[in-house]
């Protein structure tokens, strides 16, 4: 069974530019996670889906990220414009239910920003 | 709100040597606990987990016990192989959110 794949694993542009990073989670997982790992700082939340619906945004920082998931399979996050502070790796995680259940990670995306 | 706090690495052991990465959190009710290992170049794997008070979660040689009258979740590994060289986070998850909250990592370094 194939896990958590995201793409693209590294991502290098310049400050005011649009990046969209792709996640697609473990095949029937309705749940779906975005997490963000800032140099030196904790992985933090962002958002969560469960199938199409966004469940929880409460982590998402301010409205120049913007994510899908349309049709419920694989999510999109978007940074538009991207700044320096949004540097960081970007992680997606999936699972089969909600709350309790183990969340499986895929090997994130490196973005910087110049 | 939830929070995670664990040791500040790096830690660097040498090969046999016994592993005690600490681990304390804040959270309200009765949250679930994690250990999550990121190996080089790879995803954040679930190393163990514990989802009530005194369970001991262990996996590959690792256990954490669920100590909630410290509020604790300290990682140990009787004999460390160059093989967990890797970053080690410590998170929970509360009864009503599906968030995870995570600590910052400690980076592990075991030498020959």
């Amino acid at each position: 069974e194939a896990g958590v794949t995201q793409f693209p694993s590294h991502s290098v542009i310049e400050k005011g530019q649009t990046v969209t990073l792709r996640c697609d989670p473990i095949s029937g997982h309705d749940n779906l996670y975005w997490y963000r790992r800032v140099m030196g700082k904790e992985i933090k939340f962002l958002l969560h889906f469960v199938k199409e619906s966004k469940q929880d945004e409460s982590g998402m920082p301010n409205n120049r990220f913007l994510a899908e998931r349309t049709g419920g399979t694989y999510s999109t996050l978007k940074v538009q414009p991207a700044e320096l502070e949004d540097s960081g790796v970007y992680f997606c995680a999936s699972s089969q239910d909600k709350g309790r259940e183990t969340q499986y990670f895929g090997p994130g995306t490196r973005l910087l920003v110049l | 709100g939830n929070s995670v706090t664990q040791m500040e690495g790096p830690v660097t052991l040498s090969e046999e040597a016994f592993l005690t990465i600490n681990c304390t959190y804040t959270a309200t009710g009765y949250p679930s606990l994690f250990w999550y290992v990121q190996y080089p170049g790879e995803g954040l794997q679930l190393l163990l987990k514990a989802t009530k008070a005194d369970d001991k979660g262990s996996n590959k040689g690792f256990e954490a016990t669920y100590r909630k009258e410290t509020t604790s979740f300290h990682l140990e590994k009787g004999s460390v192989q160059v093989s967990d060289s890797a970053v080690y986070f410590c998170a929970l998850s509360d009864r009503s959110g599906y968030a995870l909250n995570f600590g910052k990592g400690t980076s592990l370094l075991v030498t020959p």
